[in-house]
């Protein structure tokens, strides 16, 4: 089975701290993604890489950074947090090109 | 700009009886469609997908419709049960840069009754 592995299941920072959200796929995928999901508003694509050091921004990009330095590993990186960041933080994987995605099982991040 | 959106935010059916859920997105690129089911506490988890070419796949207990004249796509569970409780989600992909993104509608949360 295909398993997408994020570091933290709940995190609590500061204002203005630098945060790191790591995410691991064990299935050679080629694309990753990291999504938030707040209430109303469903998920919503914020960074999303096909490659080793390739990104693209979603749709929701402002305030947030994305590495991705070997394959199996896409990390998310708020650099200054605040506290409209204060949501659910999805990674997803995928093979190819128009196949399915597979989701971590989220971390919620509060910043207060 | 694209948007994948959901006509109902809740559906409440009774167990035994199908359920519809309903999706319309506005990109007419989109050449694939993914259904999602989210459970409380867990990430979204695939149901079912079709491709453009597509008007209609088949799954276990599951349909799903793609109507692409008025851009709308359905999911259809047969004799829901209770354990089909969950948000149900919609998305579609769409070519972005060198690849692909998939754009996610908003939910439905639907509640089976017993």
């Amino acid at each position: 089975d295909v398993k997408v592995t994020q570091s933290s299941r709940y995190l609590v920072k500061r204002t203005g701290e630098k945060v790191f959200l790591e995410c691991v796929q064990d299935m050679d995928h080629e694309n990753m993604f990291w999504y938030r999901q707040d209430p109303g508003l469903g998920l919503r694509l914020i960074y999303f890489s096909y490659d080793v050091k390739m990104k693209e921004k979603g749709d929701i990009p402002e305030g947030y950074s994305v590495s991705r330095e070997k394959k199996e590993r896409f990390s998310l990186i708020l650099e200054s947090a605040s506290t409209n960041q204060t949501s659910m933080y999805l990674c997803a994987s995928s093979l190819i090109r128009q196949s399915e995605a597979f989701f971590g099982q989220g971390t919620r991040l509060t910043v207060v | 700009g694209e948007s994948v959106g959901l006509h109902l935010p809740t559906l409440s059916v009774q167990e035994g009886d199908n359920s519809i859920i309903n999706c319309a997105y506005s990109n007419s690129a989109s050449d694939y469609f993914i259904w999602y089911k989210q459970e409380s506490g867990k990430g979204p988890q695939f149901i079912i997908d079709i491709r453009s070419n597509m008007d209609k796949r088949q799954g276990q207990r599951v349909t799903v419709l793609l109507n692409k004249t008025v851009k709308h796509l359905s999911l259809q569970i047969a004799a829901t049960q209770p354990g089909d409780s969950a948000v149900y989600f919609c998305a579609e992909n769409i070519a972005q840069g060198g690849s692909e993104k998939l754009v996610f509608g908003k939910g439905t949360k639907l509640t089976v009754n017993p």
